[in-house]
Formats: structure tokens, sequence, C-alpha cells
């Protein structure tokens, strides 16, 4: 079956500028996670969804970054105002309700000029 | 709060010798436990997973791991490693009763020819 995708694959953009990521999840996943993997560097948590929950934010690292899920479906994650430090790979995964595992996105490699 | 640390950034080693990859967690609850592998220029993928039962949990590729309690640890190891063992692996930890998924800096194992 269908992993999970994003897009786009590749995003160069000028500083100042906003983007947009998107996250397509496994179909029926309830939980949804960003991660940000600078260059080199771990996994860093940056928000989570589950369900109707209310997600938790905790590893935004600024109030540039925002992430919205529509149901249990597509993720979008925002940066606003790029900086040049938002360069990385965005990573996005997503589980079942039962599940433990992770299953993650190919990424959005973001370049920040 | 839970928290994982790995605490070797590196570690080469010939092929064919054997190799542990160190990882403690801390969480004042009972938890789940993962490896992942990052493959160069790939996505992450589960190598194994504790959740309960037996603490040797056997994983992909001839990898396992051995929960320890005591020492709060989950290292990995494999007894003959290969030029395709070549990656990055990362220790996380969930918390029993709480989705969110925390993740360890990463351990780049290099194999030797």
């Amino acid at each position: 079956g269908a992993g999970v995708s994003q897009s786009p694959s590749n995003k160069v953009t000028e500083k100042g500028k906003d983007v947009e990521l998107r996250c397509d999840p496994i179909s029926g996943h309830t939980a949804l996670y960003w991660y940000r993997q600078r260059l080199g560097q771990g996994l860093e948590f940056l928000i989570y969804f589950q369900g109707n929950s209310a997600p938790d934010k905790s590893g935004l690292p600024s109030d540039r970054f925002s992430a919205e899920r529509t149901g249990e479906s597509v993720s979008t994650l925002t940066i606003q105002r790029t900086q040049q430090e938002d360069s990385a790979v965005y990573l996005c995964a997503s589980s079942s309700n039962t599940g433990h595992e992770q299953f993650f996105g190919p990424g959005t490699r973001l370049t920040v000029l | 709060a839970q928290s994982v640390t790995q605490l070797d950034s590196q570690v080469p080693v010939f092929e064919e010798a054997p190799v542990e990859l160190r990882c403690n967690y801390s969480s004042s609850v009972s938890v789940y436990l993962f490896w992942y592998v990052q493959y160069p220029n790939q996505g992450l993928q589960l190598l194994l997973k504790y959740l309960s039962g037996s603490t040797l949990v056997k994983g992909i590729n001839g990898f396992e791991a051995e929960f320890n309690k005591s020492q709060t640890s989950f290292h990995l190891r494999k007894p003959s490693v290969h030029i395709s063992d070549t990656a990055e692996y990362f220790c996380a930890v969930r918390s029993g009763g709480y989705q969110k998924v925390t993740f360890g800096t990463g351990t780049k194992l290099q194999v030797i020819p």
C-alpha cells in the first residue's frame, strides 16, 4: 500500500519568504509527527497530532513555525519569514492508533539562501 | 519526561567484526523502545522494537537488542557486520500511555572493508 508521502521533495527559498511543506500520512493512521533533521544531526521533534486531540507543539522552535492537520489526513508545516538556520530536511511520520512503529516519509529538503 | 542518550556519534568497525551501538534512556514510567536505521540518502525505517516480554529482541538484517531495565539501556548488537550495514542508527523511546516518541541524536556506523 501507499506509504507516507511528502511534497515538495526539495525546496529552495530566499530568506524572509514563507514556505509550506505537505505530508500525506498512511490512510487510517491517527498519529502524525513532524521532525527536523539538520545536516549531520539527529531528529528534532517539532509537533505531534493525535486524532482530534490538541496537538503537542512543544518542539516548535519559534512562533514562525506552525502546523495544521485536516482531520486524520493531510498535514502542512508552515515556516514564516524563513531564516538560513531553517535549512534542514523536514521529516513526517505517521502511526496507527494500535501500532507502535512510525512510518517515515522521504522528507523535504529545505534550503534557505 | 523521557529522553534518549546515544553516547557514540560515530562507530568505525571492520567488516565481519561484531558491533554494539549504545543507547540509554530515561523515563518515569514503562517504556517502548525502538531502533531505526537510515541508509545514505534514504528515509528512516524500523530495525526492531521492544514492547514487552522477552528482553532480547531480534530485528532485520541480523541485528538484535537487549532491554535492560536496571541499567535503563537498549543496546544494539550485531555479531558480524557487512559493508551494507553502513548507515546511521537512531534509538527512540515512547513512554507507556503517551504517543510522543523521543529520538536520540544518532550513531553513524561506518563499516571498513
